[in-house]
């Protein structure tokens, strides 16, 4: 069975770091695209990055990027999302998806709140 | 960047009716639009890709049509478990975008 389970959620001050990580299972990573989605309470979804296969090419959302470093470690079966400068605005759910956009995990709530 | 805008916000129906749901890009996305259902506390499921493709595992009431800025997404008789918030995606550029969501709630 696919499974995707972020963590490293939680409440961070603004200017602050994160790091979530996603942990995959019943597939193998190293095979897929991956990305990150977010939900701030009440609003819509934003994607947020994008990393192929090898790491070859990522891509930002204007939001985050200089900001927040995708990064993937397929021998350990996990997605990463380094995010430094913490704003208000980035407080969400982060979602880690496959690239079939089939498959979810369950979601990772960041507060960035003093 | 593309912006997709959903309407209406909210559509209120009752279960055996039909719905009909827009989402309208600001540019040309081809066929490579997206439909997810979302409801409370859970993450997005995926409906339909690429336009009018219908997902593993969904029912034949959901179907989606449309091609480059114009798309549709029908349920052809709500279900009592089809009350939920819809999003639609484009894949057709970078940054991949989102719209605000259709809530289609019971009336």
């Amino acid at each position: 069975e696919v499974q995707l389970v972020e963590s490293g959620g939680g409440l961070v001050q603004p200017g602050g770091s994160l790091r979530l990580s996603c942990a995959a299972s019943g597939f193998i990573l190293s095979d897929f695209y991956m990305n990150w989605v977010r939900q701030a309470p009440g609003k819509g979804l934003e994607w947020i990055s994008h990393i192929t296969t090898g790491s070859n090419n990522i891509y930002y959302a204007d939001s985050v990027k200089g900001r927040f470093t995708i990064s993937r470690d397929d021998a350990k079966n996990l997605l990463y999302l380094q995010m430094s400068s913490l704003r208000a605005e980035d407080t969400a759910v982060y979602y880690c998806v496959r690239s079939d956009w089939l498959y979810w995990g369950q979601g990772t709530l960041v507060t960035v709140s003093s | 960047e593309i912006v997709l805008t959903q309407s209406p916000a909210t559509l209120s129906l009752s279960p055996g009716e039909r719905a009909t749901l827009s989402c309208r890009a600001s540019q040309s996305v081809s066929n490579y639009l997206a439909w997810y259902q979302q409801k409370p506390g859970q993450a997005p499921r995926l409906l339909i890709y690429d336009a009018s493709s219908r997902a593993t595992g969904i029912p034949a009431r959901f179907s989606g049509s449309g091609s480059g800025t114009d798309f549709t997404l029908t349920i052809s008789s709500l279900e009592p478990e089809d009350f939920a918030v819809y999003h639609c995606q484009q894949r057709s550029n970078w940054p991949l975008t989102f719209g605000g969501g259709t809530k289609v709630e019971i009336k």
